[in-house]
């Protein structure tokens, strides 16, 4: 088995740009979530699906931040416009829902806005 | 809503030694689980250990346990015979019983190991 697949490994772009990471869960694993690492914050949920639906978005920061799981093998969250503040390192993770498996995380998206 | 604390910012042992990382966590919830995840400077997040509520017996993988206290709500983790790859920051987490809906973990903000040579 890969793993939870994150691209891009590292991203740095300029502030106001648009950012989109992406995730590829665990084949046959039904939940994802999307964490964002931060020094001050350590990690946080931003967001995660059940069988590609929204369950709880409550921990997105602002309405620039969104995601979609437009099926189950392939995750987006996208900051349009992007700010420095967001400088974090993004994780994805997935689970099986209902087994009470522990999370499988990816290698993470370093994102430094400038 | 749960929330975990973690109390140890940082922490520093020569190898060898044994440590323990302290855990408390809040919730109203009788049926959970419990995880320690560890955090190399690779930045990849490993599950260390899971301890499931319901059970008495403290969980344990090779030199790694946790001493779990249900009532006060710890969950610490004990490092035996620490090795210089033990050196991460390591993190504790909760997560709701997964037949509720919404079997989110929530994270502490870690602790920082250092083993020192």
């Amino acid at each position: 088995d890969a793993g939870v697949i994150q691209s891009p490994r590292h991203e740095v772009t300029e502030m106001g740009q648009e950012v989109t990471l992406r995730c590829k869960p665990i084949s046959g694993h039904n939940s994802l979530f999307w964490y964002r690492q931060t020094m001050m914050r350590g990690l946080e949920l931003l967001i995660y699906f059940n069988n590609n639906v929204p369950i709880d978005d409550s921990g997105m920061p602002e309405d620039r931040f969104s995601a979609k799981m437009p099926n189950a093998s392939f995750s987006t969250l996208k900051i349009q416009p992007s700010e420095p503040r967001d400088s974090a390192v993004y994780f994805c993770a997935s689970s099986r829902r209902h087994t009470n498996s522990p999370l499988h995380f990816g290698n993470g998206t370093r994102l430094t806005v400038t | 809503a749960q929330t975990v604390t973690q109390s140890q910012p940082e922490m520093s042992v020569q190898e060898a030694e044994t440590v323990t990382l302290s855990c408390t966590y809040d919730t109203s919830e009788s049926n959970y689980y419990l995880f320690w995840y560890k955090q190399p400077p690779s930045r990849q997040m490993i599950l260390v250990i899971r301890q499931e509520a319901y059970k008495q017996q403290n969980a344990t993988e090779n030199r790694f346990s946790v001493n779990f206290q249900k009532a006060a709500k710890s969950f610490s983790l004990k490092i035996s015979d620490s090795q210089l790859g033990d050196t991460a920051m390591y993190f504790c987490a909760f997560m709701k019983h997964a037949l509720q809906l919404g079997n989110k973990i929530i994270f502490g903000k870690g602790t920082r190991l250092h083993i020192l040579p």
